[in-house]
C-alpha cells in the first residue's frame, strides 16, 4: 500500500485478555520495526525484523510480548495476560532496508487501553 | 545501549517565534533524523542528515549535523499554528536501528 497501515487504530481489553495487533508495511519495505509510546513519552523499541534474519527482540519487555511477520510481509504483535501498564500506543515502521537511509515510514498506530 | 539527550523537553512560545532544539549522544552517529508526531498520527520525517557539519534547511526547517558526529540541531523560523506537534530526533551508526530521542513537545499560544 501506499503507506504503513495499522489495525486495529484503538482497542480497549480487559486486564488479563491476550490482544493481537497487526502492521501491514510499505509494499517492498523488507525491515519492519515496532515501537511503544506511552502517553507523554518517547519511542520505546520493541522488535525489529529485517527480511529473513532472526529478529531483534531485544526491547520486548517481557515473555508477554512476541510479534512474528510472515512472508515478509504483514507483522502482529502479540500481547498475552495484557496489564494495565501495557496500555499505550504501539506504533509500527518499515523502512526500504535496514540501512533506512531514508528513515522509517510510521503507520498511526494502535492506541491500547487495558482496563 | 547508546542513549539521545533531546532538549528541551517541552517550550511554550508565542506564534511567530523562532524555536530551537537539539540532540546530544554519547555514540558517534552516520546519519541524523528529525521527525514530527501529530496528535493520533505516527511521526513523519522532517529532515534527514549523513554528513558532519551538513546543514539543511526544509522551508522554515533548518537542521545541522554536528561536526563531532554526536549532536544535531532543530529550528524552526517564524512559528505558526500548524507546528505543534512533538518533535523527536533519531540517530544511526552503521546499519543499526534507529536510536530515537525523548521528544521535545511544541506549544504555541497565538
Amino acid at each position: 500500500g501506499a503507506g504503513v497501515s495499522q489495525s486495529p487504530s484503538n482497542k480497549v481489553t480487559e486486564k488479563g485478555k491476550d490482544v493481537e495487533l497487526r502492521c501491514d508495511p510499505i509494499s517492498g519495505h523488507t525491515a519492519l520495526y515496532w515501537y511503544r509510546q506511552s502517553l507523554g513519552q518517547g519511542l520505546e523499541f520493541l522488535i525489529y525484523f529485517q527480511g529473513n534474519s532472526a529478529p531483534d527482540k531485544s526491547g520486548l519487555p517481557s515473555d508477554r510480548f512476541s510479534a512474528e511477520r510472515t512472508g515478509g510481509s504483514v507483522s502482529t504483535l502479540t500481547i498475552q495476560r495484557t496489564q494495565q501498564e501495557d496500555s499505550a500506543v504501539y506504533l509500527c515502521a518499515s523502512s526500504r532496508d535496514s540501512l533506512a537511509n531514508y528513515g522509517y515510514t510510521f503507520g498511526s498506530g494502535t492506541r491500547l487501553t487495558v482496563v | 545501549g547508546q542513549q539521545l539527550n533531546q532538549s528541551p523537553q517541552s517550550m511554550f512560545i508565542q506564534e511567530g517565534e523562532d524555536v530551537s532544539m537539539n540532540c546530544t549522544s554519547s555514540s558517534i552517529f552516520n546519519t541524523w533524523l528529525w521527525y514530527k508526531q501529530d496528535p493520533g498520527e505516527g511521526p513523519v520525517l522532517l529532515i534527514a542528515l549523513y554528513k558532519a557539519g551538513e546543514l539543511t534547511s526544509n522551508g522554515r526547517l533548518t537542521a545541522q549535523f554536528g561536526i563531532t558526529r554526536k549532536d544535531s540541531f532543530l529550528n524552526i523560523s517564524a512559528s505558526i499554528p500548524s507546528d505543534v506537534g512533538i518533535y523527536f530526533c533519531a540517530g544511526r551508526e552503521g546499519a543499526q536501528k534507529l536510536v530515537f530521542g525523548q521528544g521535545t513537545r511544541l506549544t504555541i499560544n497565538p
